[in-house]
């Protein structure tokens, strides 16, 4: 069974601009969270996607956003991108949620100048 | 409010010594909680979870962990640490406030001696 992949894996994008971000689960799973890893600031969770319905969210500003599709992908959006979003964000999928193993994806390193 | 901390940044071990990851967490109820493991330039991968029932609890690559709830800890341990065990290692918490999430530790960086 394929795991979870992201795409693109490495970004650069400057000030201002906005980065949609992609990840396709395991097949079968419904639930995709979305997490930001920085150095100062750890792992953070952004929020989580059940049945193409927004069901758990983190405490982020509403420039991060995201979406979830029929077949189960996600995106999520970040909008009028500051430096500080620069980090490592990580998607995982489980069957139903946060209660049952999360698999995760490699990543995908967003770096703003 | 729910947090969770792992006492130690890092550690260094000697290949085949016992290793054991600290991990506490402030939380009302008995959450859900787990230990992932995460490599250069990989995402995590989960090691163990407990959610209720027995508190030692038996995970993949020779790892367990022991739920206290008394002292609000679910520390990791590993009789003997082999050199591919260098990895960061984060404890992480599963909520139920208005939003379900998991709240993850700041990590543990092991390195292994040969």
């Amino acid at each position: 069974k394929a795991g979870v992949t992201q795409t693109p894996r490495y970004l650069i994008k400057t000030r201002g601009q906005q980065v949609t971000l992609s990840c396709s689960p395991i097949s079968g799973h419904r639930s995709v969270s979305w997490y930001q890893q920085t150095p100062g600031q750890g792992l953070q969770f952004l929020f989580e996607y059940f049945s193409e319905t927004q069901r758990n969210k983190g405490n982020f500003p509403g420039r991060f956003s995201g979406r979830q599709f029929s077949n189960s992908r996600s995106e999520m959006n970040v909008s009028t991108l500051e430096l500080g979003d620069s980090a490592l964000y990580l998607c995982a999928s489980s069957m139903e949620g946060y209660q049952e193993t999360q698999y995760f994806g490699p990543g995908t390193r967003l770096l703003v100048l | 409010a729910q947090s969770v901390t792992q006492p130690d940044i890092h550690i260094t071990v000697s290949e085949g010594a016992s290793l054991e990851l600290r991990c506490n967490y402030s939380y009302g109820a008995t959450p859900y909680l787990f230990w992932y493991v995460q490599s250069p330039g990989q995402g995590l991968q989960l090691l163990l979870k407990y959610f209720s029932g027995d508190t030692l609890v038996q995970g993949i690559k020779g790892f367990e962990a022991e739920f206290k709830r008394s002292q609000s800890s679910f520390n990791l341990r590993k009789p003997s640490v082999h050199w591919s065990d260098a990895a960061e290692y984060f404890c992480a918490v599963g909520v139920k406030t208005s939003y379900d999430k998991v709240i993850f530790g700041p990590g543990t960086s092991l390195s292994v001696i040969p």
